[in-house]
């Protein structure tokens, strides 16, 4: 059982450049999501989708698309790096979208330094 | 609002000792989740334990345990019988009604030998 799949680990990315985190999950679950670590805090959702074709933002959305076109997948795009994007982020995902005590499962993180 | 705020950045335990970790938050909900992860050097985050709010009983899991304080919206962990391997960054997690959660900014426990 693989879980909670990130890929890539590490990644360095020039200013400007555009680039997708890949996350997938092998566990059904209908609820994924993105969030990213900064030093000295804690995660921050970037964005949540409840099952396929339905996204919505987080508490810091901006510079970062996403799209659920499978159960499976949740990819994390950034339209234009920008040095305050370099973060290690993690995807998470939870069998159900309703409001419980559902355990939620982290991917094990993508380091991403934007120079 | 709704935020979540660890006053103690940093913690240290003798090895066998017991270790409270301090946990506040600040919502004007009545039904609620709340969580203690655990993040080790690897930075893979675990589930150590939680909370549902509408329970009284306090949680337990094995060497760990909570003492939910609702009224006061306090929400600490301890540590009973600490290891070496308890070594790790703890955040506590207060989750929304649509899933989304809220961390704090975390403690990092070290323990001694």
């Amino acid at each position: 059982n693989a879980g909670v799949t990130q890929t890539p680990k590490f990644q360095v990315l020039k200013t400007g450049q555009s680039m997708t985190l890949q996350c997938a999950q092998d566990m059904n679950h209908e609820y994924m999501s993105w969030y990213r670590q900064d030093p000295g805090m804690g995660l921050r959702l970037i964005h949540y989708s409840v099952g396929a074709g339905i996204t919505d933002q987080g508490e810091v959305p901006n510079g970062y698309n996403v799209s659920r076109s499978t159960t499976e997948d949740f990819p994390l795009r950034l339209l234009s790096a920008a040095p305050s994007q370099t973060s290690v982020y993690f995807c998470a995902s939870s069998y159900s979208w309703e409001f419980s005590g559902n355990t939620i499962y982290f991917g094990e993180g993508s380091w991403l330094t934007v120079v | 609002a709704q935020t979540v705020t660890q006053s103690q950045p940093e913690m240290s335990v003798q090895e066998a000792e017991t270790v409270t970790l301090s946990c506040t938050y600040d919502t004007s909900e009545s039904d609620y989740y709340l969580f203690w992860y655990k993040q080790p050097p690897s930075r893979q985050m675990i589930l150590v334990i939680r909370q549902e709010a509408y329970k009284q009983q306090n949680a337990t899991e094995n060497r760990f345990s909570v003492n939910f304080q609702k009224a006061a919206k306090s929400f600490s962990l301890k540590i009973s019988d600490s290891q070496l391997g308890d070594a790790a960054m703890y955040f506590c997690a207060y989750k929304f009604y649509n899933n989304d959660m809220r961390f704090g900014a975390g403690t990092r426990l070290t323990v001694k030998p």
